[in-house]
């Protein structure tokens, strides 16, 4: 079965420390790897999308990177603004059609 | 131009009710998907609508089914409700259907649902 893995389940940052997310997956015929940002009580914001390994995205303090297997969401010199859950999912071959299939997300907190 | 809009907020009902939840895509937006957010399972796709059909189902009860209408608007029913559907239900609007998508889904703030 198709599964997307995110770790750790939760990050506390102190601001201007930098980290790095990780999004594992075992899909075959992986057509998109995608991030987004969840704040509390709103819907999931789209920040990029990846399609092949080896494949960087950059956005303000953000940088997505994909390989074979996983993704890394790296955050620079993080500010409390960060703070969100950033959750990952990933589109299938054609034969699972249209299923964006999310991981669990994984909860950062930069503090002042 | 407006954003996703999901309507009612917040909603409490009781074991054995149904509800039915809306969603108001952005304008021009043909694709509506409909996900339940849980602390324990996350987000899992629900369904897709595009164009008024059904193009893809997650794993989940037949009491759980949708619709869109001509101007793309779609709602979800709930029936004979149980405890474990108290959930966050989103849905997400994008120009074209998911299967040619680039991941650039626009979520509405969700529809919070409490079965007591």
């Amino acid at each position: 079965e198709d599964q997307v893995t995110q770790s750790p389940e939760a990050l506390r940052l102190q601001e201007g420390e930098s980290s790095s997310l990780n999004c594992s997956y075992t899909v075959s015929g992986l057509r998109g790897l995608f991030w987004y940002r969840q704040d509390p009580g709103k819907g999931p914001e789209f920040l990029f999308t990846l399609y092949s390994a080896g494949e960087e995205k950059e956005k303000e303090r953000l940088k997505a990177t994909l390989t074979k297997k996983e993704s890394f969401l790296h955050i620079t010199a993080p500010k409390p603004e960060d703070s969100a859950t950033y959750l990952c999912a990933v589109l299938g071959p054609t034969d699972s059609w249209g299923k964006f299939q999310f991981g669990a997300g994984t909860q950062v907190v930069v503090t002042p | 131009k407006a954003g996703v809009t999901q309507t009612p907020r917040y909603l409490i009902k009781t074991r054995g009710q149904q509800v039915t939840l809306s969603c108001s895509p952005i304008s021009g937006h043909r694709s509506v998907s409909w996900y339940q957010q849980t602390p324990g399972q996350g987000l899992q796709f629900l369904f897709e609508y595009f164009s008024e059909t059904q193009r893809n189902k997650g794993n989940f009860p037949g009491r759980f089914s949708g619709r869109q209408f001509s101007n793309s608007r779609s709602e979800m029913n709930v029936s004979t409700l149980e405890l474990g559907d108290s959930a966050l239900y989103l849905c997400a609007s994008s120009e074209v259907a998911l299967a040619d998508n680039t991941g650039e889904l626009f979520f509405g703030e969700g529809s919070r649902l409490t079965v007591l």
